[in-house]
């Protein structure tokens, strides 16, 4: 079926160091879209990627839809501690748009 | 921040007893949603409803049983539930389709 893979399944960085996730799905996606989960809280929407070869970017994060509409990735400039969480990416099932596909998530931790 | 209300946010129940979990939205979307998410793995889709209509229905155990009485209102009754029914479930709503989903802060549930 359907898989959208993310990589690194965890990150651990020191404060100020740049931090990436790549998300690969099996099929071509319509949209992408990222979310971040605090620990102990709940996935929040961050943007939605439509364009192939789209960027967007929202302060120190950038967010890439590949060419193929297959891959994105999500890239932070000079962590801060207010970025630990957990990040998924996630697109629409190609068989029934109801459902959306998520990736395992990248925890990403960040040492002050 | 949220629109999507979730009561309670902890539970703990035996394998004999009945619960529900309620989920309330005031976004004014049309498509709401229950999730599964444990550790390790990725979000679980559990069930969709479109305009109150059951929509998806993702081969969840009969132990667990929605209920949309309206476009703002959705519940989640368990019943006889298993040590491995264990997770956060969390509500979702969104405008129809897999569109970006709004969560609510979630229900801790551990049945013991």
């Amino acid at each position: 079926g359907q898989q959208v893979m993310q990589i690194p399944q965890y990150q651990h960085v020191q404060e100020g160091e740049d931090f990436t996730t790549y998300c690969n799905s099996s099929t071509t996606l319509s949209n992408i879209q990222w979310y971040k989960q605090r620990p102990g809280g709940h996935p929040v929407f961050l943007i939605q990627l439509v364009k192939s070869g789209e960027v967007k970017k929202q302060k120190r994060l950038t967010f890439q839809f590949g060419e193929a509409k297959k891959n994105s990735s999500l890239h932070i400039t000079a962590t801060q501690t207010t970025d630990v969480g957990t990040y998924f990416c996630a697109g629409p099932n190609a068989g029934n748009n109801r459902k959306l596909i998520w990736g395992l998530g990248t925890s990403l931790a960040v040492n002050p | 921040e949220t629109g999507v209300t979730q009561t309670p946010r902890h539970l703990v129940m035996g394998m004999t007893n009945k619960k529900s979990l309620k989920c309330e939205q005031h976004l004014g979307h049309n498509a709401m949603y229950w999730y599964k998410q444990s550790a390790k793995k990725p979000l679980e889709l559990m069930f969709v409803y479109s305009l109150e209509e059951r929509v998806e229905n993702n081969s969840v155990p009969s132990r667990f049983s929605p209920e949309c009485p309206n476009s703002s209102h959705l519940f989640l009754h368990l019943h006889t539930l298993q040590p491995e029914d264990s997770a956060l479930y969390l509500c979702a709503s969104s405008v129809t389709g897999a569109h970006k989903a709004f969560f609510g802060q979630g229900t801790r549930l551990t049945v013991v």
